[in-house]
């Protein structure tokens, strides 16, 4: 009965550094999503992946980031070379497959750090 | 890019009170949620709505989908503590991103 996993729940890293956030979708779903949360705001969509595809990456900064949703394995997003300013709460959800506009179930969140 | 305006920003309610919030938007949208999220945890799906005009209730909740398909609102009825937390309207217009209000802060006064 397990939902949308993400680990780790926080992450601190120094400026420079990379940063992977996992995601693993709930049993049966194809469709991630990821989407990032600042203080006192709502989520902002990044981007949609089915396995071994991205179908839409607008909400994504073209410089630094990246993600992937492998044939086996977790989703994962990729913060190349951070900054202060990608200090959030990056949330994964998922849906089922024919179920792309929703609902989507969020897991709990990584909260990353900047140092 | 599409936006989404949810009112009100805060409230503050006695225990045993209605609440009702909504969210507009200029866009229309094929799809309305509502999630509840609790601090360091994800956002929590309450109701989904998928036709304009629907009315869809889940326990004390009633949420609609508004007849142009700019707007929904969400009824609380008889407050309890445990409704504390914050409410996020989110819309789908066909492109599989969500869109998000920027939330109703609910604070119960017991």
């Amino acid at each position: 009965n397990a939902g949308v996993m993400q680990n780790p729940r926080h992450l601190v890293r120094r400026r420079g550094q990379e940063a992977r956030l996992r995601c693993s979708p709930m049993k049966g779903h194809s469709h991630v999503y990821w989407y990032r949360q600042l203080p006192e705001e709502g989520l902002k969509f990044m981007v949609y992946l089915q396995k071994e595809n991205i179908i839409d990456e607008s909400g994504m900064p073209k410089e630094r980031f990246s993600a992937e949703f492998p044939k086996e394995g977790p989703s994962i997003l990729r913060i190349q070379q951070v900054v202060r300013g990608d200090s959030a709460a990056y949330f994964c959800a998922s849906s089922p497959p024919g179920q792309g506009e929703g609902p989507q179930h969020f897991g709990d969140g990584t909260r990353l750090s900047i140092l | 890019g599409q936006q989404l305006n949810q009112s009100p920003q805060s409230m503050f309610i006695q225990e045993g009170e209605d609440v009702s919030m909504n969210c507009t938007s200029s866009s229309i949208f094929n799809t309305w949620l509502w999630y509840k999220q609790d601090p360091g945890e994800g956002p929590v799906l309450l109701i989904a709505l998928y036709k304009a005009g629907e009315l869809t209730s889940n326990g004390r909740l009633t949420a609609q989908f508004g007849i142009t398909r700019k707007d929904s609102f969400l009824n609380i009825s008889a407050s309890i503590p445990s409704d504390v937390g914050i409410y996020f309207c989110a819309g789908g217009a066909g492109s599989y991103q969500l869109t998000f209000g920027k939330g109703t802060k609910l604070s119960v006064i017991p």
